[in-house]
């Protein structure tokens, strides 16, 4: 069974750093491509950005690229999201996603989601 | 970045009748490979996104066949057929033709 679970959420005050992580099972986390996505209170659904299934390229929105940084370790099976200067619009719960294809099949999860909010 | 657009914001269904969301995206989703890049999702009350529709017509593994999508380069329509309680969340359509990848602002479905 595919699980995604994510970890490392909670209240942090604006201009602060904040780590999430990721645990993956149920497949070959070291074979796809992985991203980030987060929700805000408001449920608008925005894309963060992915990395390649080796950790040698990554893709950002580009509103976030500069605050934010995706990276992986594919010997523990965890992905994280390394979040910096964060701001109040940065509250929301952030998912960890696999969006893939085996050969035409899609292979789509989310992981239940963390909650993150900004305040002081 | 592509701006997918959808419409209603809400929509109120008695069960057993049909209901229909609209997705506009503001650029083609044609990609090369002649495959249409949108995607529907639902998310049930409480619960994670999960993957309904994918290449615009294409229903993912486990959704029953009420489900169905349409549409054109641009335009899009999702579609449930004989509406069932368990149909209740917030549907999003999402696009992965190039990046950033965006998504609409969603559109509840409610029980009446």
């Amino acid at each position: 069974e595919v699980q995604l679970v994510e970890s490392g959420g909670g209240l942090v005050q604006p201009g602060a750093s904040l780590k999430l992580s990721c645990v993956a099972s149920g497949f070959t986390f070291s074979d796809y491509w992985m991203s980030w996505v987060r929700q805000t209170p408001g449920k608008t659904m925005e894309w963060i950005g992915d990395i390649k299934y080796d950790g040698s390229y990554t893709n950002y929105a580009p509103s976030l690229k500069n605050r934010f940084t995706i990276s992986r370790d594919n010997a523990k099976s965890t992905l994280y999201l390394q979040m910096s200067n964060v701001r109040s619009e940065d509250t929301a719960t952030y998912y960890c996603t696999i969006g893939a294809f085996i050969t035409t099949v899609p292979f789509d999860y989310w992981g239940q989601g963390v909650m993150v909010t900004v305040s002081s | 970045d592509i701006v997918l657009t959808q419409a209603p914001l809400s929509v109120s269904v008695t069960p057993g009748e049909s209901a229909s969301i609209s997705c506009r995206s503001s650029k083609s989703l044609l990609s090369s490979k002649g495959i249409t890049s949108l995607y529907w999702y639902l998310q049930r009350p409480g619960k994670s996104p999960q993957l309904l529709i994918y290449q615009m017509s294409n229903l993912a593994s486990g959704v029953p066949d009420r489900f169905s999508s349409s549409g054109s380069e641009t335009d899009f329509t999702l579609k449930i057929s004989k509406v069932e309680t368990e149909d209740v969340g917030v549907y999003y359509c999402g696009h992965r033709l190039e990046y950033p990848l965006t998504f609409g602002s969603g559109t509840k479905l409610e029980i009446k």
